[in-house]
């Protein structure tokens, strides 16, 4: 099973900043199967990026993705205040689906 | 609209079942592979079980293997989950969530989720 490790565990930052989030794996992972989530408290998980760097329905051109083989990154180009949530990348191969442990992003 | 609706929250047992149902709409239900993504208090997301279009083919995690059984109902536009042998590690919110249209890789559509308490 391939493993997904994110981090920061805990990224503080102002709005209007650049958040740069990281999703590295325990092995290589296919960039057509590599996606990211952003979910809010109390909320379900919403769909970011998918294939590494294709943005899902109505998402914001701020939110980009990128990289390849066993390392993916997630930024957020300037942080709106709605954007304060926690990010999870996620991972498909050889029928199985796993999750990173997930990076908070709160204000600082 | 997609909509994708969980019902069969509960209370039960260590040791007991419990089954649950997602109601899809707003999209041709039997063109999507369907899963289960499971979340315990406090915690990351877990995936549990996906199933294919038709129902021919079910994965499952290890941690759920011989207790969980997926299942869908492409008349009636439902997903289930038939969970038994139910541990306190099984206490969670579970939600639903259709495969993306670029395949069954990623999970574009999420339900509100619905809680199972394991307890005596």
């Amino acid at each position: 099973e391939i493993v997904l490790t994110q981090s920061p565990g805990t990224l503080s930052l102002s709005p209007g900043e650049r958040a740069t989030l990281s999703c590295r794996a325990s092995q290589s992972v296919s960039s057509s199967y590599l996606a990211w989530y952003q979910q809010k408290p109390g909320q379900a998980p919403r769909l970011l990026i998918y294939g590494a760097s294709s943005r899902a329905t109505g998402i914001p051109d701020r939110f980009s993705g990128s990289g390849s083989g066993t390392d993916f990154t997630l930024t957020i180009s300037r942080l709106e205040p709605e954007d304060f949530a926690v990010y999870y990348c996620q991972q498909y191969g050889s029928s199985s689906w796993t999750f990173g442990q997930g990076t908070k992003v709160e204000i600082k | 609209e997609v909509q994708l609706v969980e019902s069969g929250e509960g209370l039960v047992q260590p040791g007991g079942s419990l089954r649950l149902s997602c109601a899809a709409s707003g999209f041709t239900f039997s063109s999507y592979a369907m899963h289960w993504v499971r979340q315990a208090p406090g915690k990351g997301l877990e995936f549990v079980s996906t199933i294919n279009t038709n129902g021919g083919s079910t994965y499952y995690a290890d941690s759920v293997k011989g207790r969980f059984t997926i299942s869908r109902d492409n008349s009636k536009n439902t997903l289930y989950l038939q969970m038994g042998g139910l541990r306190a590690e099984d206490m969670a919110v579970y939600y639903c969530a259709r495969g993306g249209r670029g395949g069954w890789y990623y999970f574009d559509y999420w339900g509100q989720g619905t809680l199972v308490t394991v307890s005596s």
